[in-house]
């Protein structure tokens, strides 16, 4: 049973980077797709990008000059990087698998990160 | 991009009803609609993906059906721990959810 992890920074400060990774165990990294999510607090849920194991990615055009999702088969991990955060990036941010883009079959716990100076 | 809308934002039913949730998409997407189940505090979890096959270890109460534009979530006979937030959510482009029905205790 694979397990997803995010881990990084519950705090940023405005026009800042967000920092996080996902350490996968249970499983390799190598197949699949990787993706970040976030929902904002009492909110819905956004699809942040992905990338697949072979380095593609794939971004929210909302989001696409801000975001940078990359991938360390050695280490098990993908990461997220959000530059110039504003109070509207906060939200809890999950990383997740997906074998097939957009059918996201398991999840990290979430991790809240809060932009505030 | 392709926009997803539920409804209702929420409503009240009882254990054992049956209960329907729709979502409709801007554009046609085929079948290419998943449907979430989010309880408080956790993460999503698939329950049905390609508008009707539902994921393994999911209850048969849970149901999908629609294609194209239209689609709906059944669930049969609503139990104590179905009650929680829906998402429905397109991958036939850049993936995006819908808004979200919170299915509440009448």
């Amino acid at each position: 049973q694979v397990q997803l992890q995010e881990s990084g920074p519950g705090l940023v400060k405005p026009s800042e980077t967000l920092s996080l990774t996902c350490t996968v165990s249970g499983g390799s990294i190598s197949s699949y797709y990787w993706s970040w999510i976030r929902q904002p607090p009492g909110k819905g849920l956004e699809w942040i990008g992905y990338i697949y194991y072979s380095g593609s990615t794939n971004y929210n055009p909302s989001l696409k000059s801000r975001v940078t999702i990359s991938v360390d088969t050695s280490k098990n991990q993908f990461s997220l990087k959000l530059s110039s955060v504003t109070a509207a990036d906060t939200a809890v941010y999950y990383c997740a698998r997906a074998k097939r883009v957009g059918i996201v079959e398991d999840w990290g716990q979430g991790t809240l990160v809060t932009v505030s100076s | 991009a392709i926009r997803m809308t539920q409804s209702p934002s929420s409503f009240s039913a009882s254990t054992g009803d049956r209960v329907t949730i729709t979502c409709r998409a801007s554009q046609g997407i085929s079948s290419y609609l998943a449907w979430y189940q989010q309880k408080p505090g956790k993460a999503p979890k698939l329950l049905i993906y390609a508008a009707s096959t539902l994921q393994s270890g999911v209850p048969s109460r849970f149901s999908g059906s629609g294609s194209g534009t239209d689609f709906t979530l059944t669930i049969s006979c609503l139990q104590s721990e179905d009650f929680a937030t829906y998402y429905c959510q397109q991958y036939y482009s850049y993936p995006s959810f819908g808004g979200g029905t919170k299915v509440e205790i009448k």
